[in-house]
């Protein structure tokens, strides 16, 4: 299995407070996604990195920003928390662009 | 843009077939990507198709049409265990990331 983890896995906050997702990775891999999972809407892309200090937008990047400062981890920033970001986040990772995803077991975010 | 469709739910007995399709529409189409997922767990890799036709992997087999947008995922020999999503993924040439369907959640019932 890829080494691939995320923390915290579970997290409750409040609306208005900031709140940061960490992934980190053994693998080496230059490619870091961060993926949000809702009922109805499958897993849609937030953010990627295609390398150390090199991020991209996805399809539902309002409200989050990222850092990648170390091949090895990938970080996740709601500035200031809303109802609307509770979901599952998954980090994924992957060699090549295009290629296979490895994901990590998932961050449950509930912000009240 | 990008739109992929996929039932939302199907059934199917133990033993049994199933075949899970996946049509999609976009630009600079690369290749097709087909994940599991276990409720309250991650995806794993199933499989991946670039070119037409069916790749066959164990119980699992994937098809490809490209000039059709369709894919299709064949279970074979179901199990109690092969309950679970099924998330089709697309990849455009140029783009460094997978877009997926909403996935098609698969009971399987003794």
């Amino acid at each position: 299995d890829a080494g691939i983890t995320q923390s915290p896995r579970h997290k409750v906050t409040e609306t208005g407070t900031p709140v940061t997702l960490r992934c980190h990775q053994t693998e080496n891999h230059r490619y870091m996604y961060w993926y949000r999972q809702d009922p109805g809407h499958g897993l849609r892309l937030i953010h990627y990195s295609y390398g150390v200090k090199d991020t991209d937008k996805g399809e539902v990047s309002d409200g989050y920003s990222v850092s990648r400062s170390k091949t090895e981890d990938f970080l996740l920033t709601l500035e200031s928390a809303t109802s609307s970001q509770t979901s599952v986040y998954f980090c994924a990772i992957s060699e090549r662009p295009n290629g296979e995803l490895f994901f990590g077991e998932g961050s449950r975010l509930t912000v009240l | 843009g990008q739109n992929i469709d996929q039932p939302t739910e199907m059934t199917a007995t133990e033993g049994a077939i199933v075949q899970i399709n996946c049509t999609y529409q976009t630009s600079g189409f690369n290749g097709l990507f087909w994940y599991q997922q276990h409720a309250g767990e991650a995806p794993t890799f199933l499989s991946y198709n670039v070119l037409d036709g069916l790749e066959e992997k164990g119980r699992f087999s994937s098809f490809l049409s490209r000039s059709k947008g369709y894919s299709y995922l064949l279970l074979k020999e179901l199990q109690m265990k092969d309950s679970a999503s099924y998330l089709c993924a697309v990849t455009n040439t140029g783009f460094q990331k997978l877009v997926f369907g909403t996935g098609t959640r698969l009971l399987v019932s003794p």
